[in-house]
């Protein structure tokens, strides 16, 4: 049971074009939501994240979007950039359970061609 | 110091040997946690250590034993391991206690090869 989905597996834009990463995810208890970005032979590195109470978070080039009816999250990255070209991870929480756990997407492989 | 810093960066390893995986930060998180990430997959929970107690083992096979010694090192001590637990094995750690919703700062990583 994959409780955060990432059904892109990879993705080509142009540099200076905006790249959108989708993220879905079943578990209506999930109240965090994190992006990592991560290069080959490197451990992920944190992008930006939300809560569950916003719909919006925004960071320079980076924004991430909720939609907790669709349980949907995106990832808006304006304009992209070659240096941007890795594998971006969705991930997941619930502060209920106490864990820390993060549960993670599968990855989609973003390619910003120069 | 912003990072965690994780040893060895490769590791080749016989099905009989005992080795460890070293992982080290001085942010003073209090949070510590094993992932494994095997090719093309997403990292996936091994162990999560909270004020340097373990708190949470995802039924990870005895054949993996975690360590905390202090607040900043956390170690993995690996023993007859078996060719399919080859993997990238990433340490991070937390600011919070486990659940407070802190970001993760993951390690580069040890990349494990079992023959």
């Amino acid at each position: 049971d994959q409780q955060v989905k990432q059904n892109s597996p990879s993705l080509s834009v142009q540099e200076g074009r905006i790249s959108i990463l989708n993220c879905d995810y079943t578990n209506s208890m999930f109240d965090y939501f994190l992006w990592y970005k991560k290069y080959p032979a490197e451990g992920p590195t944190f992008l930006i994240s939300i809560s569950s109470i916003k719909d919006k978070n925004e960071d320079g080039r980076f924004t991430v979007f909720l939609n907790k009816s669709a349980k949907h999250l995106s990832l808006h990255i304006v304009p992209s950039q070659p240096g941007d070209s890795a594998v971006y991870f969705c991930a997941a929480s619930s502060g209920s359970s106490n864990t820390g756990k993060l549960i993670f997407g599968q990855g989609t492989t973003l390619q910003v061609k120069p | 110091d912003t990072e965690v810093t994780q040893t060895p960066k490769h590791l080749v390893m016989g099905m009989t040997n005992k080795k460890s995986l070293k992982c080290e930060q001085h942010m003073g998180h209090r949070a510590m946690y094993w992932y494994k990430q095997k090719a093309k997959k997403p990292p996936e929970l091994m162990f999560v250590y909270s004020y340097e107690k373990l708190s949470i083992n995802e039924s990870v096979p005895s054949r993996f034993s975690p360590e905390c010694p202090n607040s900043s090192l956390l170690n993995l001590h690996l023993h007859a391991l078996q060719p399919e637990d080859s993997a990238l094995y990433l340490c991070a750690s937390s600011q919070g206690p486990p659940g407070a919703n802190y970001g993760y700062t993951f390690g580069s990583g040890t990349r494990l090869t079992v023959v």
